[in-house]
């Protein structure tokens, strides 16, 4: 059966630290990973990692992708209150409709 | 380009009432879906469609129905409502055509209380 664990569930940090946010999943035939970040609305696109070892960065964000280990962290720097929210992780099987399997998500509370 | 709208935003129903949730996207994508989401629990899937015609099961269909009107609008049916599916809806849409992608769009979402 798919799945995707997400770890933490939840996690409470001060302005400016730096967070990692971990990914892992089980998937048929494996075609992408995705992040997502949720603020109390729609989820909101962030990456999609298809390869290992490439880095996807934007901004104070970046993640990457090992598929040999089957997992995927997303990095936050200098973490800001505008960053917390829901982080979730999900992946997509080819031949699979583009069915998206999600995580729980992990809750990221940035403190001033 | 309004992406993808719900309607309606908020609903209240009571036990064994129907209602049916509309979502529409405007950016001509072939797949669309039913996300319910639940406190600790992520997204989960209800049905999808992989293109206009076709209509699957995703993981949690039960209780529910789905139409596929045409390309732009997706609409997923609560025949008799129950306590178990208050929950927040999201629709989504991708475009699966474009080989590296499968960015999934989602709607503003429809808060459903069931009582």
């Amino acid at each position: 059966e798919d799945k995707v664990v997400q770890s933490p569930l939840s996690l409470v940090v001060h302005e400016g630290d730096t967070v990692t946010l971990n990914c892992s999943y089980e998937v048929t035939n494996f075609r992408s990973l995705l992040w997502y970040k949720q603020e109390k609305k729609a989820p909101t696109f962030l990456f999609m990692l298809t390869s290992s070892g490439i880095e996807k960065k934007s901004g104070r964000l970046s993640s990457i992708l090992d598929k040999k280990e089957l997992f995927s962290i997303l990095n936050i720097t200098a973490t800001q209150t505008g960053d917390s929210a829901v982080y979730l992780c999900a992946v997509v099987g080819h031949n699979q409709g583009g069915k998206l399997i999600f995580g729980q998500g992990t809750e990221l509370s940035v403190k001033p | 380009n309004a992406g993808v709208t719900q309607t309606p935003k908020f609903q209240v129903l009571k036990t064994g009432q129907s209602m049916t949730l509309q979502c529409a996207q405007d950016m001509n994508h072939n797949s669309m879906y039913w996300y319910r989401q639940d406190p600790g629990m992520g997204l989960r899937l209800i049905y999808y469609s992989a293109s206009e015609g076709t209509t699957d099961k995703g993981e949690v269909p039960n209780g529910y129905n789905v139409s596929r009107l045409n390309k732009r609008e997706f609409s997923l049916r609560l025949e008799s409502a129950a306590p178990s599916q208050t929950s927040v809806y999201f629709c989504a849409s991708s475009e699966l055509r474009i080989p590296i992608t499968n960015e999934q769009f989602f709607g503003p979402g429809t808060r459903l209380t069931v009582l």
